[in-house]
């Protein structure tokens, strides 16, 4: 089973809501990323997570903050979010954060309207 | 700063032909490339994964190479299909364990 799960697959909120994106995988694998991709963009890293500790975060603003409760789970709380920051919020998993032969495996993604 | 360029941005072939879709980056210590295929507002489905060590890879009718002195991976899709449709990416991981994208290939196989 390689399969990264994500959800919602589609989410709507406003400037001043508050909401969660949830990404989860049953591989075994101790790191996990959240990437944001615009339309016609490739994929930018937001945030890396070994062995469930916050071991990279790209400079990403505060409005996106990433938890990661157990080595299966990734959540990226959302608040505040600004129009600009609607895109295509993709979540990986691989084996480990630190190695040369990691092959990471992407989930479907939560495309994230803000209005 | 690690820079992926992927050639051409996008290529229309008919089925059954037969391609080649490029992939150069400017740093050559990099640990692995990965070839990933997204179809329209979707996930990345991985391809082909090649260590720094390795030539090539196949997969099926896939098959990467890896010059990593020169800074060059190329995918060779043979006998295309429609379905083969989508937008490539490659994507170098480079010395801090990052993956470094290309802005991928569209590709059309007109049936």
């Amino acid at each position: 089973d390689t399969e990264v799960t994500q959800t919602p697959k589609h989410l709507v909120m406003g400037m001043t809501n508050k909401k969660s994106l949830k990404c989860e995988q049953h591989m075994g694998h101790r790191a996990m990323y959240w990437y944001k991709q615009k339309a016609k963009k490739p994929p930018e890293l937001m945030f890396v997570y070994s062995y469930e500790k916050l071991s990279i975060n790209e400079s990403v603003p505060s409005r996106f903050s990433p938890e990661c409760p157990n080595s299966s789970l990734l959540n990226l709380h959302l608040h505040a979010l600004q129009p600009e920051d609607s895109a295509l919020y993709l979540c990986a998993s691989s084996r480990t954060g630190t190695s040369g032969s990691n092959e990471q495996y992407f989930g479907p993604g939560t495309r994230l309207t803000v209005t | 700063k690690q820079e992926v360029t992927q050639i051409p941005a996008a290529l229309s072939v008919p089925e059954g032909e037969n391609l080649v879709l490029n992939c150069s980056f400017t740093d050559s210590a990099i640990y692995n490339l990965q070839w990933f295929r997204q179809d329209p507002g979707k996930g990345l489905t991985s391809l082909l994964l090649i260590q720094s060590s390795q030539r090539e890879q196949t997969s099926g009718r896939l098959n990467a190479s890896l010059d990593k002195s020169s800074g060059r991976s190329t995918l060779y899709i043979a006998a295309s299909q429609p379905g083969d449709s989508a937008t490539y990416l490659c994507a170098v991981m480079d010395s801090s364990y990052k993956l470094i994208f290309g802005s991928g290939t569209r590709l059309l196989v007109r049936p």
